[in-house]
């Protein structure tokens, strides 16, 4: 059984430029959710997808977009690139958005701006 | 709204002795909180979660939590501390009521654990 899948694993970005990183979720999950992870902090929660709609929203600018597939794979989206977004990206899944769900982790997606 | 505030950035002990990480939350009345932990060049790994059950909460590796309502805390512990327990280590709480549904999660800053021979 897969586990969460994210590709690319490293992307480096000029300045100014577009980025779309991709998240397959684990097998039997329908709730995908992405996190920026900037280097020695926590995770910080970016948006999250269920039933292809985006359910809730982090403190991030609308630079950050995002997409759910009927298969429920997800993208996220960024324009615009600022040397501040590099940072690990995470995506998550869970079957459903109770709070009670445990959310499993992809090994991220390393991205350098310069 | 819901955060956690992990009480030390950095934890070193021997081999052998105990470990103890500590978290504080603010939430709402029915918080579930989590441990993660991350491994260098790893991806997040649950530890275990509390979700309105038994207040002690068995993880994997030997490690438990206890949720403290009164303290608004949810400290982490292990008796015996392994080299392969060297990591960092991040508190987590969510709450529908505060998040309108939904399981947004909120991190503390983390706790990098050293563990010494």
């Amino acid at each position: 059984d897969a586990g969460v899948t994210q590709s690319p694993t490293h992307l480096i970005k000029t300045r100014g430029q577009q980025v779309t990183l991709r998240c397959s979720p684990k097998s039997g999950h329908d709730t995908v959710s992405w996190y920026q992870q900037a280097l020695g902090q926590g995770p910080q929660f970016i948006f999250q997808y269920y039933e292809e709609e985006e359910r809730q929203r982090g403190n991030f600018p609308d630079r950050f977009s995002g997409h759910q597939f009927p298969n429920y794979s997800s993208e996220l989206n960024v324009n615009a690139l600022l040397l501040g977004d590099s940072a690990l990206y995470l995506c998550a899944s869970s079957p459903g958005l109770r709070t009670g769900y445990e959310q499993y982790f992809g090994p991220g997606t390393r991205l350098t701006v310069t | 709204a819901q955060s956690v505030t992990q009480l030390d950035s950095h934890v070193s002990v021997s081999e052998g002795t105990p470990v103890l990480l500590r978290c504080n939350y603010s939430s709402s009345y029915s918080p579930s909180l989590f441990w993660y932990v991350q491994h260098p060049n790893k991806g997040l790994q649950l530890l275990l979660k509390y979700t309105s059950a038994a207040t002690l909460v068995k993880g994997i590796n030997g490690f438990e939590a206890e949720f403290k309502k009164s303290e608004t805390s949810f400290h982490l512990t292990k008796p015996s501390a392994h080299m392969s327990d060297a990591a960092e280590y991040f508190c987590v709480v969510t709450d529908a009521i505060l998040t309108g549904g939904g399981n947004k999660l909120t991190f503390g800053t983390g706790t990098q654990l050293k563990v010494e021979l």
